[in-house]
């Protein structure tokens, strides 16, 4: 299995603009979770999908982030408008299931600047 | 308010030595704890995972403890090598609903 797949890898763009970061989960897997992480705040968790319907979103920093997991192979974080304060690395992570007895498998993220 | 603490400051340890990693929590009553390593420039990877009624889980040179009335895990690895020189997260569950919430991290530098 190939892994999460996480595209683009990099991502620069200016302030503004709409940002779309993709995701393709371990086939098989039912949870998908969309994580951010910076040095200041660590890795924080933004969204969790369970077969594909949105569980918790409590972590979206703000109506600019949305989240999409039309179905099991594909999900979408998009940030609209970018401003600089979203610059980060956005990982995409899988599990089996719900159950935090479930391990995550992460992507290799995708590092955004917004200038 | 709920907290997970790990040490922010990197542990520099001697290869073939025990290295020594804490995670400490507050307000949380987890089910279960995981550890991941990272590496720069790529996603977390998962390690070991222990559950509330576990005192201590191994695997290799891994070696995890789970002290609930502390609220503390610590995790060792022994016979250190330069290669394990990563950053390693602890990160705990807060309903058991797959929502896990990730310490800071603690850099560890293996030397030769």
């Amino acid at each position: 299995d190939a892994g999460v797949i996480q595209s683009p890898r990099h991502e620069v763009t200016e302030m503004g603009q709409e940002v779309t970061l993709r995701c393709k989960p371990i086939s098989g897997h039912n949870s998908l979770f969309w994580y951010r992480q910076t040095m200041m705040r660590g890795l924080e968790l933004l969204i969790y999908f369970n077969n594909n319907v949105p569980i918790d979103d409590s972590g979206m920093p703000e109506d600019r982030f949305s989240a999409k997991m039309p179905n099991a192979s594909f999900s979408t974080l998009k940030i609209q408008p970018s401003e600089p304060r979203d610059s980060a690395v956005y990982f995409c992570a899988s599990s089996l299931g719900v159950g935090s007895y479930n391990e995550q498998f992460f992507g290799p993220g995708t590092r955004l600047t917004v200038l | 308010s709920q907290k997970i603490e790990q040490n922010s400051e990197a542990l520099n340890i001697q290869e073939g030595k025990t290295a020594t990693l804490t995670c400490n929590y507050t307000n949380y009553s987890p089910a279960y704890l995981q550890w991941y390593r990272q590496d720069p420039g790529r996603g977390p990877v998962f390690l070991l995972l222990i559950r509330e009624n576990e005192k201590e889980k191994r695997k290799e040179r891994l070696k995890v403890t789970f002290d609930t009335t502390l609220k503390q895990s610590l995790f060792h690895i022994t016979a250190s090598q330069p290669a394990d020189s990563a950053t390693y997260l602890c990160a705990l569950d807060s309903s058991n609903t797959g929502k896990l919430i990730f310490g800071q991290g603690t850099t560890l530098q293996v030397k030769p």
